[in-house]
């Protein structure tokens, strides 16, 4: 089984600022890696797929990066409606596994 | 437009079966793949398993020997079958459609969920 690795598991910001969250594989799965936005009471939310591609209708201050082992997804210039949880997705092989996630707060 | 919309029992009593159904609209299940997905109270995301658009299925290792899904097609309905209730197994139990193309695999349509609880 792939683990996924987020770091930080909550991180603090202000409005406008830029955030960078991380994510580990436990083995390479290539750009097999999706990121998830989850606010409270809600289902989880696609924003990134393929490691780097922004889903239809996701704001440009979402980017996400990566390939083999590591990923990151930044928020730039972050709004108030960005204060969730992101969660990091492998389907480089089954079982499909989930990192534990990072919480975005205000600081 | 595509939806998903999970139901089942809210209560289940431990060591007992828990039965899900996941009525999708907007898509055919002949050509689209549908996995189930599960959080308990304050934690993570856990992947399942999947029915695959041709009517195959792989199921996360760590609950295989617990776990069945399969579906109806005619009914646009995907069921999950899980014995062996234990309390750890309460949690929003989610299905998504996974489209999975050549190059890339995502969860793009969530259901609302369901909440399960595991008690006596």
């Amino acid at each position: 089984e792939t683990v996924m690795t987020q770091s930080p598991t909550s991180m603090s910001t202000s409005i406008g600022e830029r955030v960078t969250l991380n994510c580990k594989a436990s083995q390479s799965v290539g750009i097999n890696v999706d990121w998830y936005q989850q606010t409270p009471g809600q289902s989880p939310k696609l924003l990134i797929y393929g490691a780097s591609n922004r889903h239809t209708g996701v704001p440009d201050r979402f980017t996400g990066s990566g390939f083999g082992r590591d990923f990151t997804l930044t928020i730039s210039n972050v709004e108030a409606e960005d204060l969730a949880v992101y969660y990091c997705l492998q389907y480089g092989s089954i079982p499909y596994t989930f990192g534990a996630g990072t919480k975005l707060e205000l600081k | 437009q595509v939806q998903l919309k999970e139901s089942g029992p809210g209560l289940v009593q431990p060591s007992q079966t828990l039965s899900l159904t996941c009525t999708v609209s907007g898509l055919s299940l002949t050509s689209n793949s549908v996995s189930w997905i599960r959080q308990p109270p304050g934690k993570g995301l856990e992947w399942m398993g999947v029915i695959w658009s041709n009517g195959g299925t792989d199921y996360n290792s760590a609950i295989k020997s617990r776990l069945s899904i399969s579906r109806d097609t005619s009914k646009s309905q995907v069921f999950l079958k899980m014995n062996s209730l234990q309390t750890e197994d309460t949690a929003m139990y989610f299905c998504a459609r996974l489209y999975d193309g050549t190059y890339y695999y995502y969860f793009d349509y969530w259901g609302q969920g369901v909440m399960v609880t595991v008690s006596s």
